[in-house]
This record gives structure tokens, sequence and C-alpha cells, in this order.
């Protein structure tokens, strides 16, 4: 299996422009997290679907934070208008099952805004 | 609220030797433990896990220990190696939840 896929691997862009994280998860998995990783706040989890449905969000910081999963194979993270702060790395995760088990993440995407 | 803390956040140690990793959690209606390793630009990657009905679980050059009493938990790797150099994360759950709280992790380096 591949594993968890991201992309873009690296996104620089000016403050207010949207952006837009993709995330294909394990197939067969049926449970996707959201991470934003910083040095000062570490891995924060955004949110979490299980069957394609958003489950929490209680980590999504602001509503300029959206994400969505169309189907099993695919999620988006997206940020409008984004700003110097989010910059991070953001991490998709896959699980097999729901609830606490073990995840599986991808290479995460390197967001820096300008 | 919910934290997962770690003692070092540093730990270097000689090729060869054993490592020991410690954590702290606060929470106690966590039963679910698990440890992460992250290489520089990659994800955190599942080591080990453990759950609250037991105090040991080993695997291939890992044991997990878990000490229900003092909250404690740490993870032991035998005969380090270069490719051991990594931060390490540990992090709480619950069963029937899905939330896992990480810690700040710890950075272990290798000497060769």
């Amino acid at each position: 299996d591949a594993g968890v896929i991201q992309s873009p691997r690296h996104e620089v862009t000016e403050m207010g422009q949207e952006v837009t994280l993709r995330c294909k998860p394990i197939s067969g998995h049926n449970s996707l997290f959201w991470y934003r990783q910083t040095m000062m706040r570490g891995l924060e989890l955004l949110i979490y679907f299980n069957n394609n449905v958003p489950i929490d969000d209680s980590g999504m910081p602001e509503d300029r934070f959206s994400a969505k999963m169309p189907n099993a194979s695919f999620s988006t993270l997206k940020i409008q208008p984004s700003e110097p702060r989010d910059s991070a790395v953001y991490f998709c995760a896959s699980s097999l099952r729901s609830g606490t088990y073990e995840q599986y993440f991808g290479p995460g995407t390197r967001l820096t805004v300008t | 609220g919910e934290s997962v803390g770690l003692h070092l956040p540093t730990l270097s140690v000689q090729e060869g030797d054993n490592s020991i990793i410690n954590c702290a959690y606060s929470n106690s209606a966590s039963d679910y433990f698990i440890w992460y390793k992250q290489e520089s630009g990659k994800g955190p990657q599942f080591i080990i896990d453990i759950r609250s009905n037991m105090d040991k679980r080993q695997g291939q050059r890992v044991t997990v220990l878990l000490n229900k009493t003092v909250k404690h938990l740490s993870l032991q790797i035998a005969a380090t190696q270069p490719g051991d150099s990594a931060v390490y994360f540990c992090a709480e759950g619950h069963t029937g939840g899905f939330k896992t709280i990480f810690g700040a992790g710890t950075r272990l380096f290798v000497k060769a």
C-alpha cells in the first residue's frame, strides 16, 4: 500500500490567499484525521472524520478553516483567507477502525504564509 | 485539562546502548497509550501501543511499560541504532473515544 498521500508537500502563499490541502487515506481505513504541527503547540488535532462524516471539529481554530470528505478516498482542508500564523506542517492520518487505534500519518504539507 | 508531558526534551545515547524515554500523563480516564516516532521531514510513525489492562508490552527491540499508579509511561529501545534518532511522542486516549492527545516529544540522538 502507498500509505497516506498528501499534496502538495510544500506550499508558499501570501496572506489573504486561499489554500487547499489534500489527502488520500489508506484504502479501507474508515477514520481520517487532520493535524497541525508547530514548534510552539506541538501536534494538534483539527478535525476527525468517521465514515466520511465529520465527528468532531472542535480543534479547527477559526471559521477560516474548513474540511470536507466527499468520499472514502479523499479529503481536503481549506484555509480562506490564510494568515502568517497558519504557517505549520499539516498532517493527515487515517485509521483502520473508528475509535482510539493506531493512526497512519502522511508525509505532511509544509505551509508557509508570508 | 487533559495533558501528556515528557520529562526530558532531549536524550543522547551511544550506539548499542539501551534508551529509555519517559512520559507522564494526567488524565486518569485514559486507557490506551501509544508511542510514535517522527523522523525529520516525515509524519509520525506508530511504534507500539498498550492498553491499561497491561503493564508491559514488547515489540521488536522496543518495550513499553505502563505504571498507572503514578501515571507514567516509558519506551525502552534495546541496542539503540543511528536509525533510531528521531523525536518520540507518547500519546493517550480512551477506548470508545477517538481523540489522541500527543505529548510534546523527546528528541533522541544516537552517537556512533
